[in-house]
């Protein structure tokens, strides 16, 4: 079956660490992008990629890393520099396509303390 | 920029029809996007507007005004598994993509 996959879950990391979120689909889709969720907000956009090799910030980069090696894979790094890391991490991918929705991963919930 | 509001919370009686407004203010318009959230769970993708109009789909409806910069989201015939956060997002042509999304509304259906 086709889909896009977060692992882990659920991680726990210690403030200064820097952790490594995963990011797979299968669903052949060329655009792929990282969201960051507090409780009670929207979405806000962290990084986004339309094409392997290629990245682009989104509205909140300060302090995460990305790199899309693969098309199917873009992996999202969480820094010492972020501030407040602590938050729920969706990833999504979708076709290149204007009218086409996104299809998100099951999130990961990361706490750092 | 983009500015993108949603009502914060609704509540609805199980059987009841609920209306979610959505209005935003962007240039470039390209399209709405409907999701429905569950705690802790990822956006599943309800509705895509670009044209004037109402767009039906079983129990859910989404209308859009590009002139007035609105859109609405209707659940009919409410279940009590309706209750979760739904999401309103736009897009641009310059977006590359991308969207943008408003802070969602929270809804319960109360038996």
């Amino acid at each position: 079956d086709g889909g896009i996959t977060q692992s882990p879950k659920y991680l726990f990391r210690k403030e200064g660490q820097n952790v490594t979120l995963s990011c797979e689909q299968n669903l052949n889709h060329d655009a792929m992008y990282w969201y960051r969720q507090d409780p009670g907000q929207g979405l806000r956009l962290i990084y986004y990629s339309q094409i392997v090799n290629d990245f682009q910030k989104g509205d909140i980069a300060e302090g995460y890393s990305v790199s899309r090696e693969k098309k199917e894979s873009f992996p999202l790094t969480v820094t010492s520099a972020q501030k407040n890391p602590t938050a729920f991490y969706l990833c999504a991918s979708s076709t290149r396509d204007s009218n086409t929705e996104a299809f998100f991963g099951q999130g990961t919930r990361l706490t750092v303390v | 920029g983009q500015n993108i509001d949603q009502p914060t919370e609704m509540t609805a009686t199980e059987g009841a029809i609920v209306q979610i407004n959505c209005t935003y203010q962007t240039s470039g318009f390209n399209g709405l996007f409907w999701y429905q959230q569950h705690a802790g769970e990822a956006p599943t993708f309800l509705s895509y507007n670009v044209l004037d109009g109402l767009e039906e789909k079983g129990r859910f409806s989404s209308f859009l005004s590009r002139s007035k910069g609105y859109s609405y989201l209707l659940l009919k015939e409410l279940q009590m598994k309706d209750s979760a956060s739904y999401l309103c997002a736009v897009r641009r042509n310059t977006n590359a993509g991308k969207s943008t999304f408003g802070d969602g509304t929270t809804l319960t259906v109360k038996p």
